[in-house]
Order: structure tokens, then C-alpha cells, then sequence
């Protein structure tokens, strides 16, 4: 079945620590979306790519990082940068021929500060 | 630029009662409009979305909603409810043109009793 996959699901990083979450497609959609998720803020924009090899910041980028080197893949780096990273994050993606209507999205992984 | 309100934190609804989950919206041109729902600990999926034509819209698990221009709204509805609907509920907007991001509520929490 086609779909997005983000691991891992549960992860816990401690203070001064990179962690990197992964979102992998194969649904052949051609953007990708990185969301942050917290209790009654709904979804916020951290990096989109439309295109691989470029991405583009969203709303709240600082203190995150992102690559798309191949189509199907889309890490967010969570750097030490990000004062409060504890939060849902969801990976979303989008085929841009289907003239850009509906995401689809994975199961998310929550990340959690020790 | 554009917006989403769901002026609803929580709904609660008895099973069997119809219910309405609000949203209105802000956005330059045409809106293409969307609702998601999110059960705990998961993604967002796709319930229903309006690009053009007729003002009712149906969509998954017996989920309709009606666009009004006028009142720029676009309330998600259901004939009768189920336990099993008890989840969040995402609006979405974006307008007809541009990079094709949308913007989110901060999402609905339906609570059907039974």
C-alpha cells in the first residue's frame, strides 16, 4: 500500500541533542511537509519542499533543519537550537499534478525532552 | 493573507443527534477548503474537501459539509453522530493560486456520548 512512514513513532532527546525524525513516501507525490503540533495551536508550517534538492522555511523554522535529497525522503533535524521541541510532529505530502489539493499525511512521531 | 477560525474548542453531541463542527474562513480569490480528522496519537486524514461546484459536499464515514460564500463558512456536518466519531477536526484553507500551502484551525475536539 502507498503511504508515508515516519519513524520512530516515540522519541525522547535530552538537552543539548540533535535528533532527526524521518518521513519516507511512496506515493510518488512530488512535495513534502514538515508540521509541528501542539495541544490547542493546531498544525504549524516548520519547512516545505516542493521539489527535491529545495526546500523552503515555513512559519516556525528556527531551531530546525531539513534535506530532500531524493523524492521519496524528507528528514527534520530537531537541533539543540530548538528551545521547546517537545511536540507531535506530522510529515505530510502532496502531488503537485492533482492540482494541489489534498495532503496526505503520516502517523507522526512524538518527540518528548528529558 | 489567509485564515481559519474554529470558534470551538470542544463539541459535544449525544449519539443518534446530528452534529456541526464550525469553521469560517479568510482568503483572497477562490477558497479551496478542506476538513481532516485526527485520532489520538495519529496522522490527519482526509475527509472531504470544496474546490468548485456544488455547495454541499459529502466525504467520508457519511461527513458532509456546506460552503457559503456569503458567510464565508464552511461547517462540517453529519446526520447522526456515532461514538466513533469522538475525535479532532481539522479546517483547511488555501486560496486558488500561489505555493498551494494551506492553512489550518486550531482544530475541534467532537465528543459524541453515548
Amino acid at each position: 500500500d502507498g503511504g508515508i512512514t515516519q519513524s520512530p513513532k516515540y522519541l525522547f532527546r535530552k538537552e543539548g541533542q540533535n535528533v532527526t525524525l524521518s518521513c519516507e513516501q511512496n506515493l510518488n507525490h512530488d512535495a513534502m511537509y514538515w508540521y509541528r503540533q501542539d495541544p490547542g495551536q493546531g498544525l504549524r508550517l516548520i519547512y516545505y519542499s516542493q521539489i527535491v534538492n529545495d526546500f523552503q522555511k515555513g512559519d516556525i523554522a528556527e531551531g530546525y533543519s531539513v534535506s530532500r535529497e531524493k523524492k521519496e525522503s524528507f528528514p527534520l533535524t530537531v537541533t539543540s537550537a530548538q528551545k521547546n521541541p517537545t511536540a507531535f510532529y506530522l510529515c505530510a505530502s502532496r502531488n503537485n499534478r492533482e492540482g494541489g489539493y489534498g495532503y496526505t499525511f503520516g502517523s507522526g512521531t512524538r518527540l518528548t525532552v528529558v | 493573507a489567509q485564515s481559519v477560525a474554529q470558534p470551538e474548542d470542544q463539541v459535544n453531541v449525544a449519539e443518534g443527534n446530528p452534529l456541526t463542527v464550525k469553521c469560517t474562513y479568510s482568503v483572497s480569490g477562490n477558497p479551496y477548503l478542506f476538513w481532516y480528522v485526527q485520532y489520538p496519537n495519529r496522522g490527519l486524514q482526509f475527509l472531504l474537501k470544496y474546490i468548485t461546484g456544488d455547495n454541499l459536499v459529502k466525504g467520508s464515514y457519511g461527513f458532509e459539509a456546506e460552503f457559503n460564500k456569503s458567510q464565508t463558512s464552511f461547517h462540517l456536518k453529519k446526520p447522526s453522530a456515532l461514538v466513533s466519531d469522538s475525535a479532532l477536526y481539522f479546517c483547511a484553507v488555501r486560496g486558488s493560486g500561489g505555493s498551494y500551502i494551506p492553512t489550518f484551525g486550531r482544530g475541534t475536539s467532537l465528543i459524541v456520548h453515548p
